[in-house]
């Protein structure tokens, strides 16, 4: 998979938008980008995906720069129950459907 | 959205006895089918790719004759732990992969906890 950068930790205030950033400057021009969100003790769940145009969804924004090389997903309006481990995930090759995880970011909804 | 389930949710054996998980896609067919497993504070690991009908291909140093993947069916994947020992209790997670979605759909997770 194309290797993905993202910042460890970030906290948010709950009510406030979230914007979670990832770096994937090795990306290539047939590759998708995935994010995914793991609250505790939980499996994973989607959140979206995109591949140059932004994206939204009813969870989330998707904005991917022009040159594909990060991208950000932005929760309009976190709750508590946002707070969860986001990953960004571009897999390899075209059709490729294989989810290398990285460490993700922790996010932590504030009251 | 696609809803995965898995049975058990938890579990506690002993150690040298086998354990079997299983992984249901409910509301879709799955060609495609990924175990995957999370130890403590740690990212999830893929285990093993299994399609319908064929052999399951594992991960580097992923033992595939004591992790036994079974994947008989559209909607049903098996992954059974055999000879378990503690070192194999983790968080045990499937996905499952259909026809037309471009997202892997996941499980809620088993514990599996080996005495």
């Amino acid at each position: 998979d194309a290797k993905t950068t993202q910042p460890p930790s970030m906290d948010c205030a709950e009510g406030r938008a979230a914007n979670l950033p990832c770096n994937h400057s090795t990306i290539s021009g047939n590759e998708y980008v995935y994010w995914y969100r793991q609250i505790h003790s939980q499996g994973p769940q989607y959140i979206i995906h995109g591949l140059k145009n932004n994206e939204t969804n009813e969870m989330a924004s998707l904005i991917i720069t022009e040159d594909r090389k990060s991208s950000t997903l932005i929760l309009p309006h976190a709750t508590l129950r946002d707070t969860a481990v986001y990953y960004c995930i571009v897999p390899s090759g075209a059709g490729s459907y294989q989810l290398t995880f990285g460490k993700g970011t922790k996010l932590s909804v504030i009251p | 959205g696609a809803v995965v389930s898995q049975h058990p949710s938890w579990v506690i054996c002993k150690s040298g006895t086998s354990v079997k998980i299983e992984c249901r896609s409910l509301d879709f067919q799955a060609t495609t089918m990924f175990w995957y497993r999370q130890f403590p504070k740690q990212s999830l690991m893929l285990m093993a790719t299994s399609n319908e009908g064929s052999k399951a291909t594992y991960e580097q140093g992923v033992e595939k004759d004591k992790f036994l993947i079974n994947h008989a069916s559209l909607t049903l994947s098996t992954l059974t732990v055999t000879s378990a020992h503690p070192e194999d209790s983790s968080f045990y997670i499937c996905s499952a992969l259909g026809p037309g979605y471009n997202e892997q759909f996941f499980g809620p997770g088993t514990r599996l906890t080996v005495l």
